[in-house]
């Protein structure tokens, strides 16, 4: 149990456009959900926590407006970077807490996302 | 404010002998203690929690981690390693009491390589 995807799982892209990453929790409710990135050889660093139906709590200097994150159901978050550019090259990972009192956050597979 | 330290970049050791990784941490109130493991390109499988009882718990892969008020330590330990066990190893907190009390907080991170 306890399952999160991502999709993709690899994205290579031209500088100004966007993309969207999903994260759905396969086998549990999430509530609330987290968007993580990962630079090379680094720890995880929190950008927003979304939780289901309201707007999501950013990270201090996380731009809202370029890292838009909706969270429509109890089973999918979506992160749109938007206007990528190469400075936004990374590992991006999201992570589920269910509903029922569970303390445990799960982790998605990651995205990497190369902007040229 | 939580934090978390993780003292050591890297750790060496021979296959079959006992592993240790450590982990310090500090918060204002009581701690929800986690250990997550990180293979190459992927996102963060968990391993164990303490959240409250006995303060030696066991996880998965033969992983158990002891809970150490007075040190404030939660250092992940096996009794004997396998190459397999090479990976990229965080500790994490979150603060039940702080008032964002969603957010978990990571350590750097401490590299793992077991040696055949």
């Amino acid at each position: 149990g306890a399952v999160v995807s991502q999709h993709p799982s690899r994205v290579i892209c031209k500088s100004g456009t966007s993309v969207k990453i999903e994260c759905r929790s396969l086998d549990f409710q999430a509530t609330t959900m987290f968007w993580y990135r990962q630079f090379p050889k680094q720890s995880l660093m929190l950008m927003a926590t979304s939780n289901e139906g309201s707007k999501a709590t950013y990270e201090q200097g996380v731009e809202k407006d370029k890292f838009l994150i909706n969270h429509a159901s109890l089973t999918l978050s979506t992160l749109t970077v938007t206007s990528a550019h190469p400075e936004d090259s990374s590992f991006y990972i999201c992570s589920a807490r269910g509903d029922r009192g569970e303390e445990t956050q799960y982790f998605g597979p990651g995205t990497r996302l190369l902007v040229l | 404010a939580q934090s978390v330290a993780q003292p050591e970049d890297q750790v060496n050791v021979a296959e079959g002998n006992p592993l240790t990784v450590k982990c310090t941490y500090s918060v204002s109130g009581n701690p929800y203690l986690f250990w997550y493991v990180q293979y190459p390109n992927r996102g963060l499988q968990f391993l164990l929690k303490y959240i409250t009882g006995d303060n030696l718990v066991k996880g998965s892969y033969g992983f158990e981690a002891e809970f150490n008020k007075s040190q404030t330590s939660f250092h992940l330990k096996k009794p004997s390693a396998l190459v397999s066990d090479s990976a990229l190893y965080f500790c994490a907190v979150r603060d039940i009491f702080q008032a964002a009390g969603n957010k978990l907080t990571f350590g750097g991170g401490t590299r793992v390589l077991v040696k055949p």
